[in-house]
């Protein structure tokens, strides 16, 4: 069946550092590709996502792109602030519902 | 941004205990959901509701399970009688169109003693 899987953490940046947060996919066909993240005591929200193969979502400085080829959605960021530090969660549009991985804790440090 | 809202935020039950969780959904969304995650674990997928009725159920969610929507606001899990696994934190969602957003209240933290 369908299924997610994304790097361990928790991870441990430093403020300005890169951030590289790994996602591959098991799926039938080309589904949607979804980023959500869940703020301390808040809900998961939607980060970005990709459709379709070669596409790439990018919302608040995060980018990932839909590779077909490796099934990856990798989400990266160029410089990372305190204020992104939250749990990291990579989905698939499966029937009817999101298919998520088990999620990533990002802790960035001043 | 609109926003779901879960009640209550943390819950502690005996095992065997019945518990109703409670979510308030965006009031033009059409599509509810809830999903879980055991600790450590994955977010899993439950069950979604479309026109007042379950559209898709997971194997987690079996005769021990019920959702309703009892009143066109509230949206409720009801665990009939606990077991320890079901120890989770609960998430609620909806959506105006299905999975292309999903909005997703801030959960509920079930733990059963």
């Amino acid at each position: 069946g369908d299924s997610v899987t994304q790097m361990e953490g928790p991870v441990t940046l430093s403020e300005e550092a890169f951030l590289t947060i790994n996602c591959t996919y098991t799926a039938t066909g080309y589904p949607s590709l979804f980023w959500y993240v869940q703020y301390p005591g808040e809900g998961l929200q939607l980060l970005l996502k990709a459709t379709k193969a070669d596409d790439k979502g990018s919302n608040k400085g995060f980018e990932a792109t839909y590779r077909k080829e490796t099934t990856s959605f990798h989400l990266e960021k160029g410089s990372v602030q305190v204020s992104d530090s939250a749990v990291y969660f990579c989905a698939l549009e499966g029937s009817e519902k999101l298919v998520f991985g088990k999620g990533t804790k990002l802790t960035v440090n001043p | 941004e609109p926003e779901v809202t879960q009640t209550p935020s943390h819950q502690v039950t005996q095992m065997g205990q019945e518990v109703i969780l409670r979510c308030v959904p965006i009031s033009n969304h059409l599509y509810f959901y809830w999903y879980r995650q055991i600790l450590g674990q994955k977010v899993e997928f439950l069950v979604s509701f479309y026109n007042n009725e379950i559209s898709e159920k997971s194997e987690i969610f079996d005769d021990q399970f019920s959702v309703e929507r009892p009143d066109g606001s509230n949206f409720t899990l009801k665990i009939r009688s606990t077991k320890l696994e079901d120890s989770a934190m609960y998430f609620c969602a909806a959506s105006p169109s299905g999975n292309e957003k999903l909005f997703f209240g801030s959960g509920t933290q079930l733990s059963v003693l």
